[in-house]
């Protein structure tokens, strides 16, 4: 019983690196999410697939790329990280509507040097 | 644009204790859902209860219960009989049904629940 899979669990990288994070669920879920966590912050969103075929921005979208390769994938690609981007990453999904809670993933810890 | 604010960065409160911790919202949505979910010290996040803006009465599941006012846009947490392993981080959510805020699910600041024994 996978639910939300994210990879990799930690990462460590320099700055201007690139990198994809990877999301999966296996419970046939429509929308999927991409949530950054800081301290003091509390969970902004990055992007959103309210369905397969659709993205949309979220709160703090800049320097981020999405991809929903399918109904089950859903990544995340920094393109030129930077210590900014040091947090931790989770992953979401919930099934389409209003009325449905969100499962997430285990989060990634991500370090920019 | 729907928004989702808790007030309280930290709450104490004695075990055995009940506890409310407040969320404020705001969306010009007149469907949406409402959710709590607790993220403990492991950074895991666990879905707690959900109310949905149609629901006539406040969602109770065990211990947990929440105070649904829908003319003053809140939806605060009660933990009745707090127990020491509440003591996490917990986050108010928001979805609303349509607009352009279609499947965006919106999070609070969080509030820091510590139970002394």
């Amino acid at each position: 019983n996978a639910g939300v899979t994210q990879t990799p669990k930690f990462q460590v990288l320099k700055t201007g690196q690139s990198m994809t994070l990877q999301c999966a669920q296996d419970m046939n879920h429509n929308s999927m999410y991409w949530y950054r966590q800081d301290p003091g912050m509390g969970l902004r969103l990055i992007y959103y697939s309210a369905s397969e075929g659709t993205t949309d921005k979220g709160e703090v979208p800049n320097g981020y790329n999405v991809s929903r390769l399918n109904k089950r994938e859903f990544s995340l690609r920094l393109e030129s990280a930077a210590p900014s981007q040091t947090s931790v990453y989770f992953c979401a999904s919930s099934e389409t509507g209003w009325i449905t809670e969100a499962f997430f993933g285990q989060g990634t810890r991500l370090t920019v040097v | 644009a729907q928004k989702i604010t808790q007030t309280q960065p930290g709450m104490f409160v004695q075990e055995k204790e009940a506890v409310t911790l407040d969320c404020t919202y705001d969306t010009s949505d007149p469907s949406y859902g409402l959710f709590w979910y607790k993220q403990p010290s492991s950074g895991e996040m666990i879905f707690l209860i959900y109310q949905g803006s149609y629901d006539q009465q406040n969602a109770t599941e065990g211990r947990y219960s929440l105070n649904f006012q829908k003319a003053r846009k809140s939806a605060n947490l009660v933990i009745s009989a707090s127990q020491l392993g509440d003591s996490a981080m917990y986050f108010c959510a928001m979805r609303a049904a349509g607009g352009t805020s279609y499947g965006k699910l919106t999070f609070g600041q969080g509030t820091i629940l510590t139970v002394h024994p």
